[in-house]
Order: structure tokens, then C-alpha cells, then sequence
């Protein structure tokens, strides 16, 4: 099945600065990723998502670039306020069959002010 | 915030237990997963419904179990309850339909705490 590696596990910057997380993924038919921030005791919401077929996707201060050559996928955040401080964790899933979605082990970002 | 909700918030078993946990849906969605997310960890896929139908599960034993209603709504079961299904448990809904983006959306989840 799917496995989902994600780095840091723990990520610290100062307001401002640009932080970026990594994954990678074993199956090269998963065809979509999405990123979820999840803040303490909260469900995850959705922050952006990209799908094969795309190379890269921005939404404000959050992009998200995909190479499906090399199976992994990165989150990138610019300007970034304590507000953006939680654990975020991307996710693959394929398309065809079972559509669950397999999670990596999250990173938690603190934004220090 | 998305329009899906579980009940109850949190709940307190002791080993041996069953319990069952509920999801209501997004409106105009068909679709709902149930993931297990344990504390510090990514969520676990555990099986999903559509259309009142198993369509796919993950590594977890038999004593889970669920059903989904004709309106979308979803439960999961947990029979014998050991300690270590203490964890969060997440539903997310979707629309699998066609050319739908089937975006899973996830609700505030129920604690679960096994004793």
C-alpha cells in the first residue's frame, strides 16, 4: 500500500520568515495531495491541494509544487505569521479503488514572534 | 468551518466495551470515511461508505464496523474495546461523483478514551 514520509516533524521559524515541509510517497499511482493544518484540538482543515497533473499550485502565502518523477511533494508558506503555528500534515491518495486518503506523520510549525 | 459534525464529543469506555460513534455528512455529499488518529500521529484510514456501501478498508480488525444511512450519515462501531483504541476518530464526507474534485472535508472528531 501507500506510505507517506514527512520532514521536520518539528519546524520552528521567526515571524516573517518562509517554512517549508517535505514529503514523499511510495505509490506512483497516487494521483492527489492534499495539505491539512490541524491546530490543537481541532479537526484538520484543508489548506491547499494539487493533483498529478499539475506541477504547481499557489493560494496567497501558501504554494504547494509536486514532482511526480521523484514522488514527493512540498508545502511551502511565505511571510509567516504566529497565526500559521499547528501541525500540518500532507496526504496521497490514488484513483482507482479504495480513495482513502494515507497521511504522514505531521510537522509542527511554530512561527516564534 | 464545514457543515460536518460527530457526536458525542468525547466519551469514556472501559475494556471490553463497545461503543458507537456518529457522523452526519455535508449536505450533497455521498461519501464518508472514518480515519483513528492517535495522539501525535497522522489520522489512519479505517474504511469508508458510499452509497450505504463498504468501499474500502484499511489494516484495522473486524470489531470495527459501520454503516452508513440512506441520508449520507454514518456510524462506526467498535466492539471489545482494548486500550489502545484510545484515540481521536475523524469522519470526513465527500461527493464521489463523476468529475467531482471528491475533497474530503473532516469533522471535529470524537475523543475516545479506552480504560
Amino acid at each position: 500500500g501507500e506510505n507517506v514520509e514527512q520532514h521536520p516533524s518539528t519546524l520552528s521559524v521567526q515571524e516573517g520568515d518562509s517554512a517549508v515541509i517535505k514529503c514523499t510517497y511510495s505509490d506512483s499511482a497516487s494521483n492527489y495531495f492534499p495539505w491539512y493544518k490541524q491546530e490543537l484540538g481541532k479537526r484538520p482543515q484543508l489548506i491547499i491541494d494539487i493533483r498529478s497533473n499539475v506541477g504547481e499550485k499557489k493560494d496567497q502565502r501558501i504554494a504547494v509544487t509536486l514532482n511526480k518523477t521523484a514522488k514527493h511533494f512540498s508545502l511551502h508558506i511565505t511571510e509567516t505569521q504566529p497565526e500559521d503555528s499547528a501541525v500540518y500534515f500532507c496526504a496521497a491518495r490514488g484513483n482507482t479503488g479504495r480513495r482513502a486518503l494515507t497521511f504522514g506523520s505531521g510537522t509542527r510549525l511554530q512561527v516564534q514572534p | 468551518e464545514t457543515g460536518v459534525t460527530q457526536s458525542p464529543t468525547h466519551l469514556i469506555k472501559t475494556r471490553g466495551q463497545q461503543v458507537t460513534l456518529r457522523c452526519s455528512s455535508q449536505s450533497g455529499h455521498n461519501t464518508v470515511s472514518w480515519y483513528q488518529q492517535a495522539l501525535g500521529q497522522g489520522p489512519q484510514f479505517i474504511f469508508q461508505y458510499y452509497r450505504e456501501e463498504e468501499n474500502g478498508r484499511g489494516n484495522f480488525p473486524p470489531r470495527f464496523s459501520g454503516l452508513q444511512f440512506p441520508n449520507y450519515s454514518s456510524e462506526l462501531n467498535v466492539n471489545a474495546l482494548e486500550l489502545d483504541d484510545s484515540a481521536l476518530y475523524l469522519c470526513a464526507s465527500s461527493l464521489l461523483a463523476g468529475r467531482s474534485t471528491d475533497t474530503q472535508y473532516f469533522g471535529p472528531g470524537t475523543r475516545l478514551t479506552v480504560l
